[in-house]
């Protein structure tokens, strides 16, 4: 089956500092992946739509200078985080659609970020 | 309210009892998602069922959809301890039959064994 990793898995930063999180489609292209967000107890919430060669598609509410989105290969989204505080402190998940099968996502593991 | 509320918020049952849980939805939809969760793990699909189509089978797993009522559920039969997570439906944008999916609140099943 279709595999997606994220990395790191978890990362504890301190408040002010830049975290980036790596999504990668093992063994299918991925033109489109997404990142989604989830607290404690909560569903996903879907944060930006991301592109290969094109600029992520934000939603609403979500500030594209925060949380920076680069998907640079047909294999590669990368979402990082600038000037993480506290409250940015969640679990964040990306998915990505397999080149002609856009049907169906696979979800990475989810990366846990804890700023301090 | 948002796209996909699933009901109950959370299921307790013994190993070996059906499991059921719904979700119903506001806009229409090409098609309907049901992924599992374990807890603090990514998500995975279960199963896709078509606007047309009423039920579909997956092992253990049985889903229905009601396009007319705006509901689908999930039914887990015999069920195991291992079958404990969180469960979620979810859909694409209205008329697409890919794309951004938009999630339902989640059902937490515990299976006790």
């Amino acid at each position: 089956g279709a595999v997606v990793s994220q990395h790191p898995s978890r990362v504890i930063c301190k408040s002010g500092t830049s975290v980036k999180i790596e999504c990668r489609s093992l063994d299918f292209q991925a033109t489109t992946m997404f990142w989604y967000r989830q607290f404690p107890k909560q569903s996903l919430m879907l944060m930006a739509t991301s592109n290969e060669g094109s600029k992520a598609t934000y939603e609403q509410g979500v500030e594209k200078d925060k949380f920076l989105i680069n998907h640079a290969s047909l294999t590669l989204s990368t979402l990082t985080v600038t000037s993480a505080h506290p409250e940015d402190s969640s679990f964040y998940i990306c998915s990505a659609s397999p080149r002609f099968r856009e049907e169906t996502q696979y979800f990475g593991p989810g990366t846990r970020l804890l700023v301090l | 309210s948002q796209q996909g509320e699933e009901d109950p918020q959370a299921l307790s049952i013994q190993e070996g009892e059906n499991a059921t849980m719904n979700c119903s939805y506001k806009t229409s939809i090409n098609n309907l998602q049901w992924y599992r969760q374990n807890s603090g793990r990514g998500l995975v699909h279960l199963i896709l069922i078509r606007s047309n189509e009423r039920e579909k089978h997956s092992g253990r797993l049985r889903v229905t959809l009601d396009t007319s009522k705006k509901s689908s559920s999930l039914l887990i039969t015999a069920s195991r301890a291992a079958d404990t997570a969180s469960y979620f439906c979810a859909t694409p944008p209205g008329g697409t039959s890919y794309g951004k999916l938009t999630f339902g609140q989640g059902t937490i099943l515990t299976v006790h064994p």
